[in-house]
């Protein structure tokens, strides 16, 4: 069975605090690995598409890494706000794709 | 917002019905997904199209049926509804059909069946 985990299941930080977590897939049949925000009552956005080793991505205060060969992808926010506040999805396609079941960050003011 | 259309917003239904989502892509994207969330389950991918052909394939039961018309929007059919296929349906689009290739989702259909 191809698992795709995600830890912490939650998570509670103050506003202007840092955070990471963690996305761990296989790391065979490696191909790309996705990043999605899901806020309630809305859609999944996406984030990032992280297909190489190594890789690091940023779009202001998130950015993300990469381990192809450890098989795992974090997740950074650099000074939290309220408005961050949201589940955070990966995924990883294989021959379907799968999701995980996400990180849940709420925010305090 | 993304760019994809999902119709309806909201369906409600009852057992052994039949119901069909419609969803259109962004603009020039060919590929659509369609995924699954029930309260109890992540999100499930059910089956993608590209182009107007069946490109991969998940967890669709026998009785979902989806398709791609000509004009790239997509439907999925839903029959024999049961209470269990209660779930937020998403629909996503992509520029073509590979795995790197960022998904983008659409508003998603609630559907309830009673």
């Amino acid at each position: 069975i191809l698992n795709v985990e995600q830890s912490p299941q939650s998570l509670h930080v103050q506003e202007g605090d840092s955070t990471n977590f963690t996305c761990s897939f296989p790391s065979s049949n490696f191909y790309a690995l996705h990043w999605y925000r899901w806020e309630t009552a809305k859609s999944p956005e996406a984030l990032f598409v992280m297909t190489l080793n190594g890789d690091e991505k940023k779009k202001g205060r998130i950015s993300a890494t990469l381990n192809t060969k450890e098989g795992y992808s974090y997740l950074y926010i650099k000074g939290s706000q309220p408005e961050d506040s949201a589940t955070y999805l990966c995924a990883f396609p294989y021959n379907d794709m799968r999701f995980g079941a996400g990180t849940r960050l709420t925010v305090k003011p | 917002d993304s760019g994809v259309t999902q119709t309806p917003k909201h369906l409600i239904t009852a057992t052994g019905q039949r119901v069909t989502l419609r969803c259109s892509p962004r603009s020039g994207d060919l590929s659509v997904y369609w995924y699954q969330q029930s309260l109890d389950q992540g999100l499930q991918f059910l089956i993608q199209y590209y182009n107007g052909e069946e490109r991969a394939k998940g967890n669709i039961l026998e009785r979902f049926s989806a398709q791609q018309f000509p004009d790239l929007h997509s439907e999925l059919n839903l029959s024999s509804l049961e209470l269990g296929d209660s779930a937020l349906y998403f629909c996503a689009s992509s520029a073509s059909w590979t795995v790197v290739e960022t998904q983008y989702f659409g508003p998603g259909t609630r559907l309830l069946v009673l």
